[in-house]
């Protein structure tokens, strides 16, 4: 069956530009996660939405960042004004709840490269 | 969440079994042990977890000491596919977040 879909999967932008990174998750999944990973370095939780639940954007590292999830489907994580320390995978991941246990289907990431 | 320790990597011998300890010494009594993977440029992928029993599913064993105190992945045949990070994880926040370390990196050697 079709798995967590993520694009673009490579994203080039200068210093200062906004950017969307977009994901679609498994569907009938309530959970969906955003995560980065910077080179070599293990996973940052960044925020996660469960169902009509408000966001847990506990894991965002400014206000530059901001995710939406409309429909209880895709999202789509928005960068703004970027800086070079943004670059890093970005990976979705989905799961059937937010609950433990519950594992995780993760995307194939979206590798973003501010210049 | 519990801290978990793990060595930083492992050899492996194709076909053979291979082990990845896991210490998580500080865990709570629900707190789950989680095993994902990451194969280069990819994605991590969920292996399996347990909580008390041992577990068994199509890709790996996981033998969870009787105190919970440790936990062993086995690869029962690895392959060279079998080659990536491995990471013992043991969330406990209300939304089941996942926050990987170093991980173990098994390099499996044909």
């Amino acid at each position: 069956g079709a798995g967590v879909s993520q694009s673009p999967s490579n994203k080039v932008t200068e210093k200062g530009k906004d950017v969307e990174l977009r994901c679609d998750p498994i569907s009938g999944h309530t959970a969906l996660y955003w995560y980065r990973q910077s080179l070599g370095q293990g996973l940052e939780f960044l925020i996660y939405f469960q169902g009509n639940s408000a966001p847990d954007k506990s894991g965002l590292p400014s206000d530059r960042f901001s995710a939406e999830r409309t429909g209880g489907s895709v999202s789509t994580l928005t960068i703004q004004r970027t800086q070079q320390e943004d670059s890093a995978v970005y990976l979705c991941a989905s799961s059937l709840e937010a609950q433990t246990p519950s594992e995780q289907f993760f995307g194939p990431g979206t590798r973003l490269t501010v210049l | 969440d519990a801290k978990t320790t793990q060595p930083p990597s492992m050899d492996c011998a194709e076909g053979r079994a291979a082990n990845l300890p896991c210490n998580h010494s500080t865990i709570s009594g629900n707190e789950y042990v989680y095993w994902y993977r990451q194969i280069h440029s990819q994605g991590p992928q969920y292996i399996i977890h347990g909580l008390k029993n041992n577990e068994t599913n199509e890709m790996a064993s996981l033998i969870i000491t009787e105190d919970r105190k440790s936990s062993t992945l086995i690869l029962p045949h690895a392959t060279l596919r079998d080659t990536a990070v491995y990471y013992c994880i043991a969330p406990n926040n209300a939304g089941n977040m996942l926050t990987f370390g170093g991980g173990t990196r098994l390099m499996v050697k044909p």
